[in-house]
């Protein structure tokens, strides 16, 4: 079956610009979590949703928002984009959560310049 | 501070080497999970051990559960250059537990 789909791979954004990355799950799989990706703090969890709803959310400003669709498809969106957010976007698939493990994307590399 | 430490951050060895890494913290898990990335990759899972002194294989690869569900550690023998990758443990949230808590990670280079 098909694995997870992030579009796109690589996007170069300038300071102040929006961006928003999309993320396909595994056919079944209704959780879709989004993760930061950085050398100095490693995998940061941004949030969860699960059945189109907003499960979890971790400490990132409000700037960092999400969505999920009927289709499981998931999007998230980063406004008045700053320097810092410069990281690889994963999106993580599962079944029923973080403690069953995760599918992961290919992931987004943003740059802010 | 990290809540999962990893050790080492960085190790460079020859093909047909044996290696352990190991991630360690002073917390009690319910369960603990390994995850290999490659350079522009997402990380890819591995396995995934719950029981105290558990102990799991996946060919070259052995992992196991400290008794006390606070540290594991991943043994690979006669590395090969495919394993090139980063190493990552990491453990469910004791608080909530749909978000996992991850280590740095070991970042390992096999070199033929």
């Amino acid at each position: 079956k098909a694995g997870v789909t992030q579009t796109p791979r690589y996007l170069i954004k300038t300071r102040g610009q929006q961006v928003t990355l999309s993320c396909s799950p595994i056919s079944g799989h209704r959780s879709v979590s989004w993760y930061q990706q950085t050398p100095g703090q490693g995998l940061q969890f941004l949030f969860e949703y699960f059945s189109e709803t907003q499960r979890n959310k971790g400490n990132f400003p409000g700037r960092f928002s999400g969505r999920q669709f009927s289709n499981s498809r998931s999007e998230m969106n980063v406004s008045t984009l700053e320097l810092g957010d410069s990281a690889l976007y994963l999106c993580a698939s599962s079944v029923q959560g973080a403690a069953s493990g995760y599918t992961f994307g290919s992931g987004t590399r943003l740059t802010v310049v | 501070t990290q809540l999962l430490e990893q050790s080492p951050q960085f190790l460079s060895i020859q093909e047909g080497e044996n290696l352990t890494v190991y991630c360690n913290s002073s917390s009690v898990f319910s369960s603990l999970q390994w995850y290999r990335q490659e350079p522009g990759e997402g990380p890819v899972l591995l396995v995934t051990v719950v029981t105290g002194g558990e102990v799991k294989k996946l060919k070259r690869l052995t992992f196991q559960f400290g008794d006390a569900r606070k540290d594991s550690s991943l043994h690979i023998t006669a590395a090969q250059p495919g394993d090139t990758g980063l190493y990552l443990c990491a453990v469910p949230n004791a608080g909530n537990n749909r978000k996992l808590i991850w280590g740095l990670g070991t970042s390992l280079a096999v070199n033929p």
